[in-house]
């Protein structure tokens, strides 16, 4: 089992900037498609971005697509979510989700416990 | 991009009660739909994927069903930690992953 913190959220003005982290224990990390999945206050789940075991593919919602980066790094089992140019409509809790290699991309097997954001002036 | 719609928004039933979930997608989706549930504070639980397989530690009475553009998620007996909100997940045509907007599973 993968056990996935995230860490770096919290309030910003927009237009700001913010770098989420997600620490993954185990070594298999590097095995695992990881995603950003996140959730405006009272409403539903949003796919934000997956990255490939390898980092080589990268995808992204439209409404983060040239203001949001995903990154990884396998050898420190890290996953990180550059986000620029953020807007209130970006707030919420965002959550780092890994899927088993096993099962293929979009099937969210473990979840963090997710990091609050909050775009406000 | 695949809508996904659920239905009903809320159901309220008893402990001991049968629940049948909808989930219809706009286009289909074969059977890569997937199932989690969601309690206050948490973050969701992987329940049900491809439709009908189970993740790993879900009890038997959650039952998935369904392909094409119509799903079911199944309780057959509710027990107490079951209300939550349930949300249905499509792999089938992406980026972008969409999810349903949920139904509330509720005490009567």
């Amino acid at each position: 089992e993968v056990q996935l913190v995230e860490s770096g959220g919290g309030l910003v003005q927009p237009g700001g900037s913010l770098r989420l982290s997600c620490a993954a224990s185990g070594s298999i990390f590097g095995t695992h498609t990881m995603n950003w999945v996140r959730q405006a206050p009272g409403k539903g789940l949003e796919w934000v971005s997956s990255i490939s075991s390898g980092g080589t593919h990268i995808y992204y919602t439209d409404s983060v697509e040239g203001r949001f980066a995903i990154s990884r790094d396998n050898a420190r089992n890290s996953l990180i979510l550059q986000m620029n140019s953020l807007r209130a409509e970006d707030s919420g809790i965002y959550y780092c989700v890994s899927c088993e290699p096993t099962n293929g991309p979009g099937v969210f097997h473990f979840w963090g416990q997710g990091t609050k954001v909050t775009v406000s002036s | 991009e695949t809508v996904l719609t659920q239905s009903p928004a809320t159901l309220s039933l008893s402990p001991g009660d049968r629940a049948t979930l909808s989930c219809r997608a706009s286009q289909s989706v074969s059977n890569y739909l997937a199932w989690y549930q969601q309690k206050p504070g948490q973050a969701p639980r992987l329940l049900i994927f491809d439709a009908s397989n189970r993740a790993p530690g879900i009890p038997a009475r959650f039952i998935g069903g369904g392909s094409g553009t119509d799903f079911t998620l199944t309780i057959s007996s509710l027990e107490p930690e079951d209300f939550a909100v349930y949300y249905c997940q499509q792999r089938s045509s992406w980026p972008p992953f969409t999810f349903g907007p949920g139904t509330k599973v509720d005490m009567k």
